[in-house]
């Protein structure tokens, strides 16, 4: 029973370097959602694609954030010249379709910027 | 904006106790949706409510829509140290076709049930 698989699950980099979180939505799924968690606060919707295309990216900081889902293999979310701010817990969601249907979270990437 | 503010932030009862969660906008949703989140882990969906007035029970957890679809309450019966957790509540947007499952989190409610 493949859910929604994100990895790593954990995630430490220094300042200035690069993250690349992974999230492999459930089988049959072609809409991924990424969401950021800071501790003690609920979530915060960055990014919505769908196969090749970004659909909304409103939630996205302008500068040093980028998401992809190729055609193949997962979806990325890319964090570049990492800042302490940009620790938090990263959870992708996915969902077979464009409308409104059960979101199923992957467990996160814990990312720690020291 | 979308803003979904829950309460209360945090509520520690005893086993057997009753609580109620509440969650409120100034905006209208298409529908609502509540997850549990474990610690170390991502939400889990509870419920979906999509109609205005609308009830639905999972066995001691009883979700309400309000008529005017700003707002949503969980109220869970008798509760258990198994209760224990983060509850979220989610709006998804009334613009559905552009924003297809974007939601809204509130900030959620971290319960505490003691045995």
């Amino acid at each position: 029973n493949a859910g929604v698989m994100q990895n790593p699950r954990h995630l430490v980099r220094r300042r200035g370097q690069e993250a690349r979180l992974r999230c492999s939505p459930m089988k049959g799924h072609s809409h991924v959602y990424w969401y950021r968690q800071l501790p003690e606060e609920g979530l915060k919707f960055m990014v919505y694609l769908q196969k090749e295309n970004i659909i909304d990216e409103s939630g996205m900081p302008k500068e040093r954030f980028s998401a992809e889902f190729p055609k193949e293999g997962p979806s990325i979310l890319r964090i570049q010249q990492v800042v302490r701010g940009d620790s938090a817990a990263y959870f992708c969601a996915s969902s077979p379709n464009r409308g409104v249907s059960p979101l199923h979270f992957g467990n996160g990437t814990r990312l720690t910027v020291t | 904006t979308q803003l979904l503010e829950q309460s209360p932030q945090f509520l520690s009862i005893q086993e057997g106790e009753n609580l109620t969660v509440y969650c409120n906008s100034s905006s209208v949703f298409s529908s609502l949706q509540w997850y549990r989140q474990e610690p170390g882990e991502g939400p889990v969906l509870l419920v979906t409510v999509v109609t205005g007035g609308e009830v639905k029970k999972l066995k001691r957890l009883t979700f309400q829509f309000g008529d005017a679809r700003k707002d949503s309450s969980l109220h869970i019966t008798a509760a258990q140290p198994g209760d224990t957790g983060l509850y979220l509540c989610a709006g998804a947007g009334v613009e559905i076709k552009a924003a297809g499952n974007k939601l809204t989190f509130g900030g959620g409610t971290r319960v505490l049930v003691k045995p």
